[in-house]
């Protein structure tokens, strides 16, 4: 069974401080790993699109890491706005002929605090 | 707006109805893909389409069916649901080749209570 686990389940982080969570993937049948930020109410919305190994990505104050050859990516905020709160999904695709697998994590669901 | 549409926005139905879900991507994608978001679980992929083509189907119970009638239209067709199938079914398109690596653009979602 594929298995995209994520952590932490949930995070409050005081405005203006940095953070970052975890995504664990099969380092197996690798494609690509995205990560999609989800608001209360609206569609999750793409962040980063990964597929190389060593891949560094960055929008704005967030950035996000990948190791294939470890199965981890890392994403990271830096000086956590208000707007940041949202949760946090990433998603593990494995691509064979025409078929697609895309797994997704139950989430990082990250809180900002005034 | 992500280019995804999904109607209706909520809908209630009974065990015994029948009821449609629809989905229109503005995108120009030539996959679509149907998606569950069940209470404290991750979202489940049900259904992927490729250019019109049923290609994916993970285990899902046949009083969900879908649809594809064209690369830009999605249909769930639901029959005989159970309370368990109350949930958040999202749409979602991508483009399937090139170098997009099947970014998701995921449409508003349907929220579905069966009573």
């Amino acid at each position: 069974i594929l298995n995209v686990e994520q952590s932490p389940q949930s995070l409050h982080v005081q405005e203006g401080d940095s953070t970052n969570f975890t995504c664990s993937f099969p380092s197996s049948n690798f494609y690509a790993l995205h990560w999609y930020r989800w608001e209360t109410a609206k569609s999750p919305e793409a962040l980063f699109v990964m597929t190389l190994n060593g891949d560094e990505k960055k929008k704005g104050r967030i950035s996000a890491t990948l190791n294939t050859k470890e199965g981890y990516s890392y994403l990271y905020i830096k000086g956590s706005q208000p707007e940041d709160s949202a949760t946090y999904l990433c998603a593990f695709l494995i691509v064979s002929g025409r078929d697609d697998k895309i797994i997704f994590g139950k989430g990082t669901r990250l809180h900002i605090l005034p | 707006e992500t280019g995804v549409t999904q109607t209706p926005r909520h809908l209630v139905m009974g065990m015994t109805n029948k009821k449609s879900l629809k989905c229109e991507q503005h995108l120009g994608h030539n996959a679509m893909y149907w998606y569950k978001q069940s209470a404290k679980k991750p979202l489940e992929l049900m259904f992927v389409y490729n250019f019109k083509e049923q290609t994916e189907n993970n285990s899902v119970p046949s009083r969900f069916s879908p649809e594809c009638p064209n690369s830009s239209h999605l249909f769930l067709h639901l029959h005989t649901l159970q309370p368990e199938d109350s949930a958040l079914y999202l749409c979602a398109s991508s483009q399937r080749t090139g170098i997009s690596n099947y970014e998701q653009y995921f449409g508003p979602g349907t929220r579905l209570t069966v009573t």
